[in-house]
């Protein structure tokens, strides 16, 4: 099953630990992103990967890492969590000769 | 201006009746303009799509309607259904090669039967 896969999926933590909020696609997919939903703002962009190797910040990269060494997998990086990073992250990925963007179940992140 | 407004912010309609959500952008380099539908505890799912050098596009009971010199698109959904209850999100890509996307700030549709 073509899919876009998270983890974790909820994840409770404190200010200043490092965490790393892994991603996988299992389509081959060229471009791979990172979002976080908040109320009222709807989602906003992260950082983005057209291929290995090569990210460009979104909207709202600090704060954040990403790398992506591999096709498949793009993790996102919070080096030193803040409350108000405290967000609903997605992952999403597609093709490069397609429009369609393929979305992640999401990881609820909680900074305490 | 990279923003795009979407509007209303909630929507209620009676099952049957037509719902109208719309968005407005700035930037004349967007290149493709999406709606995604979101339903509770799911990532969102793209729903319709258009690119600016068509006015209207329809599928089934959704439409786009485009108005490049307005800088303004809309979502139509005829004969709402229950189903359809969910958040909505425009969006507008600023280059196929870039993958750049910048989202509404979402409609909460509610369908009631």
């Amino acid at each position: 099953e073509a899919q876009v896969t998270q983890n974790p999926r909820y994840l409770i933590t404190v200010t200043g630990k490092k965490l790393t909020v892994t991603c996988s696609q299992n389509m081959n997919h060229e471009y791979m992103s990172w979002y976080r939903q908040d109320p009222g703002l709807g989602l906003r962009q992260i950082y983005y990967s057209m291929n290995v190797e090569v990210t460009d910040k979104g909207d709202v990269p600090e704060g954040y890492k990403v790398s992506r060494k591999e096709k498949r997998n793009f993790p996102l990086i919070l080096e030193s969590p803040s409350p108000n990073q405290t967000s609903l992250y997605f992952c999403a990925s597609r093709p490069s000769g397609g429009n369609t963007i393929y979305f992640g179940e999401g990881s609820w992140l909680t900074v305490v | 201006q990279q923003q795009v407004k979407q509007s209303p912010q909630s929507l209620i309609v009676q099952k049957g009746g037509i719902s109208i959500i719309n968005c407005a952008y700035e930037n004349t380099a967007f290149d493709y303009f999406p709606w995604y539908q979101q339903f509770p505890g799911k990532g969102p799912a793209l729903l319709i799509a258009i690119r600016p050098d068509v006015s209207e596009k329809k599928e089934g009971r959704f439409t786009i309607s485009f108005n490049k010199s307005a800088k303004q698109f809309s979502l139509h959904i005829m004969d709402s259904q229950p189903g359809d209850s969910a958040t909505y999100f425009c969006a507008a890509r600023w280059g196929a090669d870039t993958d750049k996307l910048i989202f509404g700030t979402g409609t909460r549709l509610q369908v009631f039967p």
